[in-house]
């Protein structure tokens, strides 16, 4: 069984730091592209970040590039996404997600991060 | 960006009824593969977010076949056949094209 579990979010305070996780299990995790997406309160989705199986590749919309980093351990079948320089608009849960050529098939639980003063 | 637009529905359904969702996106979603790159997730209250179908009309595994999506390049429908008490929640379409990833905003389902 797929399972995507993320961990660290928290409330953080504005221009500050927070790196969340997520632990991949029941898939070989080295032969999937990675991606987060997030979704603040009461809002829709945004595509947040993804990655190349290797790493070698990472790909951010406009909104976060620059200040938000993916990266994996496949070693490990963890993905990370390194945050900096947060900002209110950042406040949202935070997914970790399976992606294929064609979708997000599988996709965590989320964590919620608080970006408040 | 491409710009994903979602209908609303006339709330709340009639359980055993159907329902038909709309999305639009700004630029087609077909590409040189013969594949429409259209994907609809649904949120269950409370929930993370389940796939029901990609390539506009697949469904995903494990999605029952009440579920079916249609459409053209830039428009398409997510149709829920007698809807039950478990498909409430927020439907989500996607476009899978081209970075960005973007979604639409979502068309919540009501069961009466």
């Amino acid at each position: 069984e797929v399972q995507l579990v993320e961990s660290g979010g928290g409330l953080v305070q504005p221009g500050r730091s927070l790196k969340l996780s997520c632990a991949a299990s029941g898939f070989t995790f080295s032969n999937y592209y990675m991606a987060w997406v997030r979704q603040a309160p009461k809002k829709g989705l945004e595509w947040v970040a993804t990655i190349s199986t290797s790493g070698s590749r990472t790909y951010y919309p406009d909104s976060v590039k620059g200040r938000f980093t993916i990266s994996r351990d496949n070693a490990k079948s963890s993905l990370y996404l390194q945050m900096n320089s947060l900002k209110s608009e950042d406040t949202a849960t935070y997914y970790c997600a399976r992606q294929t050529g064609s979708s997000f098939d599988y996709w965590g639980q989320g964590v919620m991060v608080t970006v408040s003063s | 960006d491409i710009v994903m637009t979602q209908g609303a529905l006339p709330n709340p359904v009639p359980s055993g009824e159907s329902a038909s969702i709309t999305c639009q996106s700004s630029k087609s979603l077909l590409y040189s593969d013969g594949k429409t790159y259209l994907n609809w997730y649904l949120q269950r209250p409370g929930q993370s977010l389940q796939l029901l179908i990609y390539w506009m009309s697949t469904r995903a595994s494990g999605v029952s076949d009440r579920f079916s999506g249609s459409g053209s390049g830039t428009d398409f429908t997510l149709k829920i056949s007698r809807v039950e008490a478990e498909d409430v929640g927020v439907y989500y379409c996607q476009q899978f094209l081209e970075f960005p990833f973007t979604f639409g905003s979502g068309t919540k389902l009501e069961i009466k």
